[in-house]
């Protein structure tokens, strides 16, 4: 067990709908990063958070949003979901921001996205 | 272009040692580290290499040479359950990067 924690485990949704994805980071990490999996793309870095501030971005959509909240958790809007969206949504946490901390990151279990 | 480069799957004997590779085509980034994925689990931080050589973690270790873009890492005493995919990564202008993964089955 990481210390991360997220839900839901799994959602299920149709196309044009918006979902929102909750993490808690562990204790205390102040940098919470986003990422998707899916088999054709791997491990897709979105976005990162340190302290509530967004401090890096990566291959995010528009259509994608996140949060971080003064109690560190985090959320990972989706929304207009179409069928590649799909794919295992993985929040990670560390302990501050650069160095070696953007390289010691501790992964909650995933949440499963189908899109329908 | 930034990416990292790894084989696609290794085949290896349950008490042997096996070496997975990772090259890159980007430059100026911190580190390397690896991670361990089970099917159906999340990613487990391994190591990390900030310098040139050899890290050593247990059964695992981690090797890093920036001069030749190569790193890679070695499990010794193969058990069934490092049965997993391992992925490499880099931090590349604050955004992290990872390989698409290597798949270790390990034959009894």
């Amino acid at each position: 067990d990481s210390g991360v924690t997220q839900t839901p485990k799994h959602l299920i949704t149709a196309t044009g709908q918006r979902v929102t994805l909750r993490c808690s980071p562990r204790s205390g990490d102040l940098s919470v990063y986003w990422y998707q999996q899916s088999l054709d793309q791997g491990l897709q870095f979105l976005i990162q958070y340190y302290n509530g501030e967004e401090r890096a971005k990566g291959n995010i959509l528009e259509r994608f949003s996140a949060q971080q909240f003064p109690d560190l958790h985090s959320e990972l809007n989706l929304s207009s979901l179409e069928l590649g969206d799909s794919a295992l949504y993985f929040c990670a946490s560390s302990l501050t921001s650069g160095g070696k901390s953007d390289y010691e990151q501790y992964f909650g279990p995933g949440t499963r996205l189908t899109v329908t | 272009g930034q990416s990292l480069e790894q084989p696609s799957e290794v085949t290896a004997v349950e008490g042997a040692i096996v070496q997975i590779n990772c090259t890159y085509q980007t430059s100026g980034f911190y580190g390397l580290s690896w991670y361990q994925q089970h099917d159906g689990g999340a990613p487990t931080f391994l190591s990390y290499n900030a310098l040139d050589g050899l890290e050593e973690t247990g059964r695992f270790s981690s090797f890093l040479s920036r001069s030749d873009s190569y790193g890679y890492l070695l499990l010794q005493e193969l058990q069934m359950k490092d049965s997993a995919s391992y992925f490499c990564a880099v931090n590349r202008d604050d955004k992290i990067i990872f390989g698409k993964g290597t798949r270790l089955h390990i034959l009894p």
